[in-house]
């Protein structure tokens, strides 16, 4: 069963506007992390965000802020003030602590495109 | 300090070959993570080292994968033979301990298999 699921393959934001891409995730484990990466064409992956299931508020890392609803078991990304930079492809990501060891678990992708 | 690195940043060989990857954490960091993207598909996990030793290695896909971590360093990635599904890019990660920390991508390594 797909365990990290992000529904949209690709977006378009018009600069400066902010642009939601959503992630739901399954697991039994009480204690999880989840993780938002950032894959531009230059091909490296890049540490955006990162929310423990314990944390009692949404973390939040400058324009990058993780809108966590645990009960309905989404970690959708936000980003605000789109920059044409932020054109990539974007990875929700989990990692489960006591299930499955060290290694993420990553979503299929969701290619943003940011519009001038 | 530096980054995690890869070599080379892309390989091109036939079916058949034998390629190594190599992969040089963080310095300090014990977890050294092997990912894989094949083309459009999802990144998926090859195996995980706590130093030298393997903790996990239920994502290397068969027997023609070979992963060894000389002395808790750098890691290396072998596949022999090359097949042409072995296609894509091979990412190394790494990180310190404790449960939850993000773990650092290196740049990847393309290979590309004719």
């Amino acid at each position: 069963a797909q365990k990290i699921t992000q529904t949209q393959p690709g977006m378009f934001v018009q600069e400066k506007e902010a642009v939601t891409l959503d992630c739901t995730y399954d697991t039994s484990d009480p204690s999880y992390g989840l993780f938002w990466y950032k894959q531009p064409s230059s091909g490296e992956m890049i540490f955006l965000i990162y929310q423990g299931s314990y944390d009692q508020q949404n973390a939040t890392e400058g324009r990058y802020s993780l809108n966590f609803q645990k009960a309905r078991k989404s970690a959708n990304l936000v980003i605000s003030a789109s920059q044409l930079g932020d054109s990539a492809m974007y990875f929700c990501a989990m990692r489960e602590v006591y299930n499955q060891g060290g290694k993420l678990i990553f979503g299929q992708g969701t290619e943003l495109s940011v519009k001038p | 300090e530096a980054g995690v690195t890869q070599f080379p940043s892309h390989s091109v060989i036939e079916k058949g070959q034998t390629v190594t990857l190599r992969c040089d954490p963080i310095s300090g960091h014990d977890n050294l993570y092997w990912y894989r993207r094949v083309m459009g598909k999802e990144i998926k996990f090859l195996l995980h080292f706590v130093k030298e030793s393997k903790q996990d290695e239920s994502g290397m896909p068969n027997n023609r994968f070979l992963a060894e971590r000389t002395g808790g360093t750098y890691s290396t990635l072998k596949v022999q033979p090359a097949e042409l599904e072995d296609s894509g890019v091979y990412f190394c990660a790494s990180s310190p301990t404790g449960h939850l920390y993000e773990q650092y991508f290196g740049p990847g390594t393309r290979l590309t298999v004719t």
